[in-house]
């Protein structure tokens, strides 16, 4: 079974402008998990899709937003992008929302805002 | 706020001795934990994970240990293994804020050696 994938694996932009992430989860899961990953803050949670809806969402700005299509594949977006932004963002996707089924991660895009 | 902490970066251990990574955490809502490994260029891998209505579970040469008194978590390895130099990452959830909504540790890199 194929893991998460995500697209593309690196990126560079230009503060302001604005940038599109990609996901695939695994076949079959439903939930779609966002990740940032900064060397100073660590992984922090951005937010959670299920059933192309929005579930859960962490402590980020409104310039960081997402959605779901029905087959489970997942975006996330970055609008007016400042050099803070520039992180690895980690997508996740697992077969329901309870804990018997861990995330499962992918490899990333990584991001560089100059 | 860092609400769980790794506070050894690094950590480093002879083959086929016991490697010890320590993780602890400050939300007393907290009640489900789990250990990522992490290597280069790849997304973090789910290892093991516990409940907080138990105090030990085992999977292999995997064993995590709960102290809810102390909010202290343990990953014991045995025996260590080259293979297992990695960056291991501790996470927690809270039944109220969502399974999937994960409050990672800054990670603790072990080194293995042969």
């Amino acid at each position: 079974k194929a893991g998460v994938t995500q697209t593309p694996r690196y990126l560079i932009k230009t503060r302001g402008q604005q940038v599109t992430l990609s996901c695939s989860p695994i076949s079959g899961h439903r939930s779609v998990s966002w990740y940032q990953q900064t060397p100073g803050q660590g992984l922090q949670f951005l937010f959670e899709y299920f059933s192309e809806t929005q579930r859960n969402k962490g402590n980020f700005p409104g310039r960081f937003s997402g959605r779901q299509f029905s087959n489970s594949r997942s975006e996330m977006n970055v609008s007016t992008l400042e050099l803070g932004d520039s992180a690895l963002y980690l997508c996740a996707s697992s077969n329901h929302r309870d804990r018997s089924s861990p995330l499962h991660f992918g490899n990333g895009t990584r991001l560089t805002v100059t | 706020d860092q609400q769980v902490k790794q506070n050894s970066p690094s950590l480093s251990v002879q083959e086929g001795r016991i490697s010890i990574l320590n993780c602890d955490y400050t939300n007393s809502m907290f009640d489900y934990f789990l250990w990522y490994k992490k290597y280069p260029a790849e997304g973090p891998t789910f290892l093991i994970s516990i409940s907080s209505i138990k105090d030990k579970n085992e999977d292999g040469r995997f064993t995590v240990f709960l102290n809810k008194s102390a909010k202290h978590l343990s990953l014991h390895i045995v025996p260590s293994q080259p293979g297992d130099s990695a960056v291991y990452f501790c996470a927690a959830s809270a039944h109220r804020t969502g399974a999937n909504n994960l409050f990672f540790g800054t990670g603790t890199r072990l080194t293995v050696i042969p």
